[in-house]
Order: structure tokens, then C-alpha cells, then sequence
């Protein structure tokens, strides 16, 4: 099963306003990755949270995460036609050597 | 740098025919993914090397994938025969260093297996 579990499955605002997308994981992990993917495109890496880091910002973009509930939130700001796209959390565990496990993704749709 | 770059963009063959999709990673990248995505499965690591060295197939799914990296610019996945169950968007990704940093991704080749 997948490691990360992205909710909502899909998300439609508005232009200018926030979209809050969640990401659930089932063991401990030794970061966490948010990635976005464009219709049709490849997977882009947007940010990276440590295990020992509660809050990251990148422009826009703010990421938060709660080990205690193993869970992880994406907020995008101000939102824009252009965010329009797929994002998926992905988890790095700490045990052994394993790479990245990515979740199914939020669907995110910003009407202009 | 160019970034990962896949080759073909898209392939539509007929099943039973073999498929060979091709992979060059960011120069000076040491791991290399190859993943498959479907709207059922959602985003699968099939296998990923090591400086050309396969660490876990473990994600390939039966006997007709196999996937190989003869040198540090260039890895291909092959599907003998193809189905059309194998149709699906497959991408290569890379990464520098260990396989705790970001990974970066080609822009995937759709295959269609009729």
C-alpha cells in the first residue's frame, strides 16, 4: 500500500484564494517531499521537510509536519490559474535504504 | 543541463511486440528510477539503480520487464512482449548523491499497447 495518502483527492477554488492539501504516512520517515506534476508532464520537485522540522516556507508555499500524527499539509497562497495541477507528498523512511514512496496525488484546480 | 531526458515521448505498438523505452539522467546524478503511472495505481517505482548498479526491482512487475544501466548516461526498460495492461505513462527520474534528495524527473513516455 502506499505510504502517503494525499487528501483530498480533488480540490477546486478560486483565483486568490489558499488551498490547504493534506498528506497522511504510516511509519516513521526521515523526510518528507511535496511534488507538483503538470497535465502531461513530469513530476517537479517543489519542497523538503526534515523529521526534525515542524514548518517550511518557499514562496507561497507553506509545508507543515505533525510526526506525532504522521501527517503533512501543503498551503498554497494567494492561488493562481498557473497552480493548476497534481501534487503528491512523498516519504522517505528511516529504516533501511529505501527511496521515496509517493501517495496518489491531490488534483488541484484553480478557476480564473 | 538539460535535464532528464526520455526517449520516445510516446509509443503505440501492438501487443505482443517488444518496447524499449530510454533513459538520460543529469550528469553527475548517481541513482536512477524508473517508475510507471496509471489512474488505477497511481505512481509506481518499478526499479532504481545506484551508479549503474540495480539495488531493488522489486517494484517490476513479471518476467517480461527488465530494465538495465550500462553506463552512468543511459539506462533503458524493456518490455517483452507487451500488453496492453502495460499501457501506462513511464517515467525516469534521478537523483545526486543518496536517495534522500529530491528526485528529478523526465517528462515520461506514454505507451499505448493496443
Amino acid at each position: 500500500s502506499q505510504q502517503g495518502e494525499e487528501d483530498p483527492q480533488a480540490l477546486s477554488i478560486q483565483e486568490g484564494e489558499n488551498a490547504t492539501m493534506n498528506c497522511s504516512y504510516k511509519t516513521s520517515i526521515n523526510n518528507l517531499q511535496w511534488y507538483r506534476q503538470n497535465s502531461g508532464r513530469g513530476l517537479v520537485h517543489l519542497i523538503l521537510i526534515r523529521s526534525n522540522e515542524r514548518e517550511k516556507h518557499s514562496g507561497r508555499l507553506r509545508v507543515t509536519l505533525d510526526t506525532s500524527k504522521k501527517s503533512s499539509s501543503l498551503l498554497i497562497t494567494a492561488s493562481r490559474a498557473a497552480d493548476t495541477a497534481s501534487y503528491f507528498c512523498a516519504t522517505l523512511r528511516n529504516s533501511g535504504n529505501t527511496p521515496l514512496v509517493f501517495g496518489k496525488g491531490t488534483r488541484l484546480s484553480v478557476i480564473a | 543541463d538539460a535535464g532528464v531526458i526520455q526517449s520516445p515521448r510516446h509509443e503505440v505498438t501492438e501487443m505482443g511486440q517488444e518496447v524499449t523505452l530510454r533513459c538520460k539522467p543529469i550528469s553527475g546524478h548517481d541513482y536512477l528510477f524508473w517508475y510507471r503511472q496509471t489512474m488505477m495505481r497511481g505512481l509506481e517505482l518499478l526499479i532504481y539503480f545506484n551508479n549503474n548498479v540495480p539495488i531493488d526491482d522489486s517494484g517490476m512487475p513479471e518476467d517480461r520487464f527488465s530494465a538495465k544501466m550500462p553506463n552512468a548516461s543511459f539506462s533503458t526498460l524493456k518490455i517483452q512482449p507487451s500488453e496492453p495492461r502495460d499501457s501506462a505513462v513511464y517515467f525516469c527520474a534521478s537523483s545526486l548523491a543518496d536517495i534522500f534528495n529530491e528526485q528529478f524527473f523526465g517528462p515520461g513516455t506514454r505507451l499505448t499497447v493496443l
